[in-house]
């Protein structure tokens, strides 16, 4: 069975740049979870979609934004880049709704913001 | 307060050594307990799942909680250099809170 994939691998961009990472989930998998993973500083939550819909979302700034499409798999959306994106940034999934469901996590997007 | 205190280390080990990797948390309404392997430039993987307070053991590894403390461990038994990797705790309480609590994580290398 195919795991969580993510695209591109890496990603660089310069500052005030629009930049789209992408992730499709484990068939059968309703959930998306975005993370973002600087360095030193954790796991850090973005964004959940369940259904369609957006359903819980961590302490970030309009800019990072995002949506699941109806074959459940996801865009995250990041405008007007600033230096300190430079981050990893996770997929996960799960088969249903909440975070008690297990989350099985794609290799990320390296992003670079120049 | 962070939701979830975790040592970053970095922490090195012989190979047989016993390791024992902690969390600390603040909220009380987490139920659920987790620990993730993350290998240098992949995702985090499951590793251990636990609900509230005891003891799971799964092979090499033991995953505690303590909940009247507000503390979780992992131990790993006879550590071998595969098990060389970022450890990550993390937490889940419930619909109300809506997402999982990470941990920093914290990086173990265990040398031959």
């Amino acid at each position: 069975e195919a795991g969580v994939t993510q695209s591109p691998t890496h990603l660089i961009k310069t500052r005030g740049q629009q930049a789209t990472l992408r992730c499709s989930p484990i068939s059968g998998h309703t959930s998306v979870y975005w993370y973002q993973q600087a360095l030193g500083l954790g796991l850090q939550f973005l964004l959940w979609y369940d259904e369609g819909e957006e359903r819980n979302r961590g302490n970030f700034p309009p800019r990072f934004s995002g949506r699941q499409f109806p074959n459940y798999s996801s865009e995250l959306n990041v405008n007007a880049l600033e230096l300190e994106d430079s981050a990893l940034y996770l997929c996960a999934s799960s088969e249903g709704q909440g975070g008690a469901d297990t989350q099985y996590f794609g290799p990320g997007t390296r992003l670079t913001v120049l | 307060q962070k939701e979830v205190e975790q040592d970053p280390g970095p922490l090195s080990v012989p190979e047989g050594a016993i390791v024992s990797l902690n969390c600390t948390y603040s909220n009380s309404a987490f139920q659920y307990f987790m620990w993730y392997r993350q290998y240098s430039r992949k995702g985090p993987e499951l590793l251990m799942y636990t609900y509230s307070s005891g003891n799971k053991e799964d092979g090499r590894f033991t995953a505690q909680v303590d909940k009247s403390s507000k503390y979780i461990s992992l131990f790993i038994r006879d550590s071998q250099p595969s098990d060389s990797a970022t450890y990550l705790c993390a937490m889940w309480g419930g619909s109300t809170l809506g997402r999982l609590y990470f941990g920093r994580g914290t990086q173990l290398t265990v040398w031959p």
